[in-house]
């Protein structure tokens, strides 16, 4: 119940091409889904992140699409580019008053020029 | 603004040895975090301060662990008698006082190898 699942582990993509990246969760306690990227040797920058209550947020290139009843969303990069290789993890804050983040295992995207 | 800032960024230890972590978080920023990641995993939380009072520990954080924020700023995370399981990247996060969701930044990590 504790834990954020994340998919596919790896994906590769042509540039303008547009990656998807999946997660879910169990604990309908969750209230804050973030996503990051990360590049070899660096922390986890934040990217985009949504609340339960909207179906879809746009940053960018950057879109999370939010399923509520199925307890999924996605991150989805459009007209993606060799910069946006890196690896994307999806995180959940444990609901209201708390401060943890649960990340899912991270995806490796490679955008091939 | 410049960042949380982290040092050492690499250390090397033979098993044994005692390390220790610092976390600078960025100004005004009254929470900080440390996680534990390892490689191809996500990080996993350790502890969390708001201000100098450390509010949460994880379960992964053995007694030989410790983590610190004497005066609320910066933090330091000690581990006692490394172990080679103990081999991670540790990373360290703040968050500002305002904000409903507790936005959660990174810094770049201090990568542990224990011999």
């Amino acid at each position: 119940q504790q834990q954020v699942k994340q998919s596919p582990q790896s994906l590769i993509v042509q540039k303008g091409g547009i990656p998807i990246i999946n997660c879910a969760y169990e604990n309908t306690a969750f209230d804050y889904f973030p996503w990051y990227q990360q590049f070899p040797g660096k922390g986890p920058a934040l990217l985009i992140a949504i609340r339960p209550d909207v179906s879809e947020k746009k940053e960018g290139r950057f879109t999370i699409s939010f399923n509520k009843s199925a307890k999924q969303f996605s991150l989805h990069i459009m007209d993606s580019q060799p910069g946006d290789s890196a690896t994307y993890f999806c995180a959940a804050r444990k609901g209201p008053g708390t401060y943890k983040y649960i990340f899912g295992t991270g995806t490796r995207l490679k955008v091939l020029a | 603004d410049t960042g949380v800032s982290q040092d050492p960024r690499h250390k090397i230890t033979k098993r044994g040895q005692n390390v220790t972590f610092r976390c600078d978080p960025i100004s005004e920023h009254n929470r900080l975090y440390w996680y534990r990641q390892t490689l191809g995993q996500g990080p996993e939380f350790l502890t969390y301060f708001q201000n100098e009072a450390q509010l949460e520990k994880s379960r992964l954080l053995s007694d030989r662990f410790s983590a610190e924020r004497p005066k609320g700023s910066f933090s330091t995370l000690e581990i006692q008698r490394t172990e080679q399981g103990d081999s991670a990247m540790y990373l360290c996060a703040s968050s500002p006082p305002k904000g409903t969701y507790n936005e959660q930044f990174f810094g770049p990590g201090t990568r542990l190898t224990v011999l």
